[in-house]
């Protein structure tokens, strides 16, 4: 199994550009989810989704934007980018609600805003 | 919002020592995770703890949930070099959030040989 597989690895944006980060995961997992990780602060989620067709805001949603249209894929949207943006992203997924399985982590993009 | 104070920050010791880190909250969580990522990769499971007082151990790891669920510690004996990389607690509050784990800042950890 690839596990959760995230593209690009590495993107530099100028201020105001738009740009999607993939997520795809083959584990049949029906909660996925978007962290940013900005140095020395930890993993902070941006936005979640427990389904197809269903995703809701994390604690940090402002300038992204999500979709679940299959189980496998969940892209992050960044519309207008902006330098506070620049950071590394992670996906994420589990089986079902709450850790008990743990989540499974992609190996991040790391995004660049100048 | 919730959040988790993980301790120290980070750590620099010579092989073959012990490690020690926690994490603690004014919060109570039920369920407690101790993550390792390494450089350009994501966090990584290591242990998971699911009851007030349950210590478990995974090799060298050690990890306790705290008798009053707000706080868990960490413990890595006899250190190698692969250990290297920032360990991360996370706790869940099943009160929260659906599968929002909450995480602490990390704890970097380096390894001289």
């Amino acid at each position: 199994n690839a596990g959760v597989t995230q593209t690009p690895k590495f993107r530099i944006l100028k201020i105001g550009q738009s740009m999607t980060l993939q997520c795809t995961q083959d584990m049949n997992h029906n909660y996925m989810y978007w962290y940013r990780q900005d140095p020395g602060m930890g993993l902070k989620l941006i936005y979640y989704s427990v389904g197809a067709g269903i995703t809701d805001k994390g604690e940090v949603p402002n300038g992204y934007n999500v979709s679940r249209s299959t189980t496998e894929d969940f892209p992050l949207r960044l519309e207008l980018a902006a330098p506070s943006q620049t950071s590394v992203y992670f996906c994420a997924s589990s089986y079902r609600s709450g850790a008990t399985d743990g989540y499974t982590f992609g190996s991040g993009t790391r995004l660049t805003v100048v | 919002g919730q959040q988790l104070n993980q301790s120290p920050q980070s750590m620099f010791i010579q092989e073959g020592e012990d490690v020690s880190m926690n994490c603690t909250s004014s919060s109570i969580f039920n369920t407690w995770l101790w993550y390792k990522q390494e450089p350009g990769e994501g966090p990584v499971l290591l242990i998971a703890l699911y009851k007030a007082g349950e210590l478990t151990s995974n090799g060298r790891l050690t990890a306790q949930f705290g008798i009053t669920r707000k706080d868990s510690f960490l413990n890595i004996s006899a250190s190698i070099p692969s250990d290297v990389g920032i360990y991360f607690c996370a706790g869940l509050n099943y009160g929260g959030s659906q599968g929002n784990l909450i995480f602490g800042k990390g704890t970097k950890l380096s390894v001289k040989p």
